[in-house]
């Protein structure tokens, strides 16, 4: 069947960079994209979500970027903080309640 | 809002034993709770669809007679692990949709269930 998947498994940067996690999905059907921050020992805090007719969704320090052309989903982290560092799961829905899940990515963020 | 709580939030048992994990959402109705497992450095692995009032459906490979799922109302589902092995040792994940706030898509999560079987 079709995934989701991560490019990097981990991302390292500096306190205060700005960081950008990347996601391929290859559904061309899901219509509906979600980040996820897991935070060791906890389950997923949802972040952020935006819907396959737009681009571009802003949130508090973050922003998803979405490509449907490429397929290509994107988490931006402004001013990246040492309580960012988590793996961040990107998830697709293609129609129905289910979500798909991408196998993440680590976030280490050093101050 | 969107609050999902899970209990136990961590347990060890003997192997046979059964092991009941719950799900609430705490400030809003889920017609629909997800069941997942997790293991380390792994990413979330969907077991079963609860839905509220009926039978939940179980994702390939996922034994519905060890995993016995149970939606008894909009803010309630149990997930009994029934003769756990020490195979059955993971994290335990729930997820509610909340159909009044950004769709039936949205999914919430608990803070998981570690369960370790001895």
């Amino acid at each position: 069947g079709e995934s989701v998947g991560l490019h990097l498994p981990t991302l390292s940067v500096q306190e205060g960079d700005n960081s950008i996690i990347n996601c391929a999905y290859s559904n061309s059907a899901s219509d509906y994209f979600i980040w996820y921050k897991q935070e060791s020992g906890k389950g997923p805090q949802f972040i952020i979500d935006i819907r396959s007719n737009m681009d571009k969704r802003q949130g508090q320090r973050v922003t998803v970027l979405l490509n449907k052309t490429v397929k290509h989903l994107s988490l931006q982290i402004a001013a990246t903080q040492p309580g960012d560092s988590a793996v961040y799961f990107c998830a697709e829905n293609s129609g129905y309640s289910t979500l798909t899940f991408g196998k993440g990515t680590m976030l280490l963020v050093s101050p | 809002g969107a609050v999902v709580s899970q209990h136990p939030s961590w347990v060890i048992c003997k192997s046979g034993t059964s092991v009941k994990i719950e799900c609430r959402s705490l400030d809003f109705q889920a017609t629909t709770m997800f069941w997942y497992r997790q293991f380390p450095k792994q990413s979330l692995m969907l077991m079963a669809t609860s839905n509220e009032g009926s039978k939940a459906t179980y994702e390939q490979g996922v034994e519905k007679d060890k995993f016995l799922i149970n939606h008894a109302s909009l803010t309630l589902s149990t997930l009994t692990v029934t003769s756990a092995h020490p195979e059955d040792s993971s994290f335990y994940i729930c997820s509610a949709s909340n159909w009044g706030g950004r769709g039936k898509e949205t999914q919430y999560f608990g803070p998981g269930t570690r369960l370790l079987v001895l």
